[in-house]
C-alpha cells in the first residue's frame, strides 16, 4: 500500500515569514494530492490540492508543487500570519484509499 | 447547506462493550470515507463506500470492525469487543463521486474504552 512521510513534524516561523512543508510517496499509482489545515480539537480542511496533471498549483499566498518522477510534493505559505498557525496534513490517494502523513505542527510567532 | 455531522461527539464505553458511531454526509454525496486518527497522527483510511456498497474495506483493522450504508446516505460504523487500543477520534468524511474529488469533514467522534 502507499505510504506517506511528511517533514517537518514542527515548524515555527516569525509572522511574514515562508513556511514550507514536504512529504513524499510510494506508491506511483497516487494521482491527487490534498493538503488539510486543522485547528485543534476541529476537522480537517481542505486548503489546496494538486492532480498528478499539473506541476504546481497557487491559491493567494498558498501553492503546492509536485514532482511525480521523484514521488514528492510540497506546501509553500508565503507572508504567514498568526491564523496559519495549525497543524498541517498531507495525503496521497486517488482510487479508493487515502493516505495522510504524520501532520506538522506550524506555530507562526507575532 | 449543512456539512458532514456524526453522532456522537464523544462515547466513553467499557472494554468489550459494543458501539455504534454515525456519520450523517452531505446531501447528494455518493462516496463516504471513515477515518481513525489517533493523537498525534494523520487520518488512517478504514473503509470507502460509494453508494451503498463498501467499495475499499481494505483499512478496517480485524472483523472486529464492521460498516454498513444501507441507504447509500447515512453510514454506521460497529466496532464489536472494544479494546482500549480502540481508543481515538473516528472521522468521516464524504465527496460527490469520490475519486480526485474533495472530502469533506465531519467533526469526529472521540471514542474512549476504558
Amino acid at each position: 500500500g502507499e505510504n506517506v512521510e511528511q517533514h517537518p513534524s514542527t515548524l515555527s516561523v516569525q509572522e511574514g515569514d515562508s513556511a514550507v512543508i514536504k512529504c513524499t510517496y510510494s506508491d506511483s499509482a497516487s494521482n491527487y494530492f490534498p493538503w488539510y489545515k486543522q485547528e485543534l480539537g476541529k476537522r480537517p480542511q481542505l486548503i489546496i490540492d494538486i492532480r498528478s496533471n499539473v506541476g504546481e498549483k497557487k491559491d493567494q499566498r498558498i501553492a503546492v508543487t509536485l514532482n511525480k518522477t521523484a514521488k514528492h510534493f510540497s506546501l509553500h505559505i508565503t507572508e504567514t500570519q498568526p491564523e496559519d498557525s495549525a497543524v498541517y496534513f498531507c495525503a496521497a490517494g486517488g482510487g479508493n484509499q487515502f493516505y495522510f502523513g504524520t501532520g506538522t505542527s506550524l506555530t507562526v510567532i507575532p | 447547506g449543512a456539512g458532514v455531522s456524526q453522532t456522537p461527539s464523544n462515547k466513553v464505553t467499557e472494554k468489550g462493550k459494543y458501539v455504534e458511531l454515525r456519520c450523517d454526509p452531505i446531501s447528494g454525496h455518493t462516496a463516504l470515507y471513515w477515518y481513525r486518527q489517533s493523537l498525534g497522527q494523520g487520518p488512517e483510511f478504514l473503509i470507502y463506500f460509494q453508494g451503498t456498497g463498501a467499495a475499499d474495506d481494505s483499512g478496517l483493522p480485524n472483523d472486529r470492525f464492521f460498516a454498513v450504508r444501507p441507504e447509500g446516505s447515512v453510514s454506521t460504523l460497529k466496532i464489536q469487543r472494544t479494546e482500549r487500543g480502540d481508543s481515538a477520534v473516528y472521522l468521516c468524511a464524504s465527496s460527490l463521486t469520490g475519486g480526485l474529488n474533495e472530502q469533506f469533514f465531519g467533526p469526529g467522534t472521540r471514542l474512549t474504552v476504558l
